[in-house]
């Protein structure tokens, strides 16, 4: 199995900053790489998929970005909306997985 | 607007079962895939597997093949998830997903609360 691996599990940041979430996958995955949006009371959301392309309706604050089998979220301009928990989910192979998710909190 | 709502949650004891629901609605479920994840407390989320949009194919996370079951109603725009045998670490949020254009999953439903314990 595609091993996950999410940093930091926790980070805390301001209003107006800008932070980077990471996610290193076990072995290669090319761009196969999705990242979720976790809030209480709503449903999970998909932000970006394919490593870099934002899902319609991601704002444009959030990019994505690959180095290997390192990736990136990059939340530039924190608002208020945006803490909240993400993940990181591999689909190049089955079984599919996920990072163990980064909260990330005012 | 797409819409997934699961059901079937509850209580449980050990080594008995439980069969999920999943109602979808706002876009053409027979043409979906569809995916059932889960998320045990205080944990990140694990995928449980997924069936095609015809039914044709499903895959199983290793962990729960043989002792989880995933179908579909296509006529009742419905996916259910069929669990035996359950233990104590299945304890968990149950999700159902709709796939996109790739394996992503790009909605979920709000999840059912699956308890079990004596």
């Amino acid at each position: 199995d595609v091993q996950m691996t999410q940093s930091p599990s926790y980070l805390a940041a301001s209003p107006g900053e800008s932070v980077s979430i990471s996610c290193k996958a076990s072995k290669s995955i090319g761009n196969n790489l999705a990242w979720y949006q976790e809030k209480p009371g709503m449903t999970n959301k998909l932000l970006i998929h394919s490593g870099s392309t934002l899902q319609s309706g991601t704002p444009s604050r959030f990019s994505g970005s690959r180095s290997g089998t390192d990736f990136t979220l990059t939340i530039r301009s924190l608002e208020f909306e945006d803490f909240a928990l993400y993940y990181c989910q591999q689909f190049n192979e089955y079984p599919l997985t996920f990072g163990s998710g980064t909260k990330l909190e005012i | 607007e797409v819409q997934l709502v699961e059901s079937g949650g509850g209580l449980v004891q050990p080594g008995s079962s439980l069969k999920l629901s999943c109602v979808a609605s706002g876009f053409t479920f027979n043409k979906s895939n569809m995916h059932w994840i889960r998320q045990a407390p205080k944990k990140g989320l694990e995928w449980i597997g997924l069936i095609y949009y015809d039914g044709s194919f499903k895959y199983y996370t290793d962990s729960m093949k043989g002792r989880f079951t995933i179908s579909r109603d296509n006529s009742e725009n419905t996916l259910y998830l069929e669990m035996n045998s359950l233990r104590s670490e299945d304890t968990a949020v149950y999700y159902c997903a709709k796939q996109g254009p790739l394996y992503v999953m790009d909605a979920w439903g709000l999840g059912a609360s699956v308890t079990v314990s004596s």
